[in-house]
């Protein structure tokens, strides 16, 4: 089944110790992105990534850093959590780099609830 | 990016034809307008895509305008499920920075 994983689901942890939220898409994709929801805010995006190797800064990059060194993965790192990193983080995933005129589709996770305490 | 503009909610009602409408007037010749789906507590769903006139899918229809600063994503004979928050996004397929607005919440009443 083509899908987006990510884990953890959901998590508490505390201020200042570092944590990782996985992301794994077995869909092939090229492009591979995360986004932080907060009530009222809508989606923001954090970080995105073109391809292996290549990742960019989105609206929202400040406390996080990502990494791609496998096509189908895409970690967000959170060095020192603070609690306004308290959020619902989304990873998504799409052909968007690839090319094809029908590409346009981006294919979410199930979200990571994320606790800063 | 061009930005969007959308009813920040909208209610209706079970078995009625739901529009909404999303403004972008500053959309670029080569930009396509998407629309997704979101659940409470769920990722956005990828709904319909189009570039002119309309698009129709099993689930919704998209029509544009000629001068495609604006569009409308129709939702026909609603039901409860229905119920969540759409949006219009607007770029190009080669876009790398993909832009959510705050979308519209929709509420589907019985």
């Amino acid at each position: 089944e083509a899908q987006v994983t990510q884990n953890p689901r959901y998590l508490i942890t505390v201020t200042g110790k570092k944590l990782t939220v996985t992301c794994s898409q077995n869909m092939n994709h090229e492009y591979m992105s995360w986004y932080r929801q907060d009530p009222g805010l809508g989606l923001r995006q954090i970080y995105y990534s073109m391809n292996v190797e290549v990742t960019d800064k989105g609206d929202v990059p400040e406390g996080y850093k990502v990494s791609r060194k496998e096509k189908r993965n895409f970690p967000l790192i959170l060095e020192s959590p603070s609690p306004n990193q308290t959020s619902l983080y989304f990873c998504a995933s799409s052909l968007l780099a690839s090319g094809r005129a029908s590409a346009g589709e981006l294919f979410f996770g199930e979200g990571s609830r994320l606790t800063v305490l | 990016l061009a930005k969007t503009t959308q009813p920040i909610s909208m209610d209706s009602y079970e078995g009625q034809e739901v529009n909404i409408t999303c403004s972008h007037n500053n959309i670029a010749t080569n930009d396509y307008i998407t629309w997704y789906q979101q659940f409470p507590s769920q990722g956005p769903r990828f709904i319909i895509q189009g570039y002119k006139t309309k698009v129709t899918n099993e689930v919704a229809s998209l029509f544009i305008p000629a001068d495609r600063k604006s569009s409308t994503l129709s939702l026909p004979r609603v039901s409860l499920s229905d119920t969540a928050v759409y949006y219009c996004l607007v770029g190009d397929i080669w876009d790398d920075k993909i832009i959510f607005g705050k979308g519209t919440r929709l509420h589907i009443l019985p």
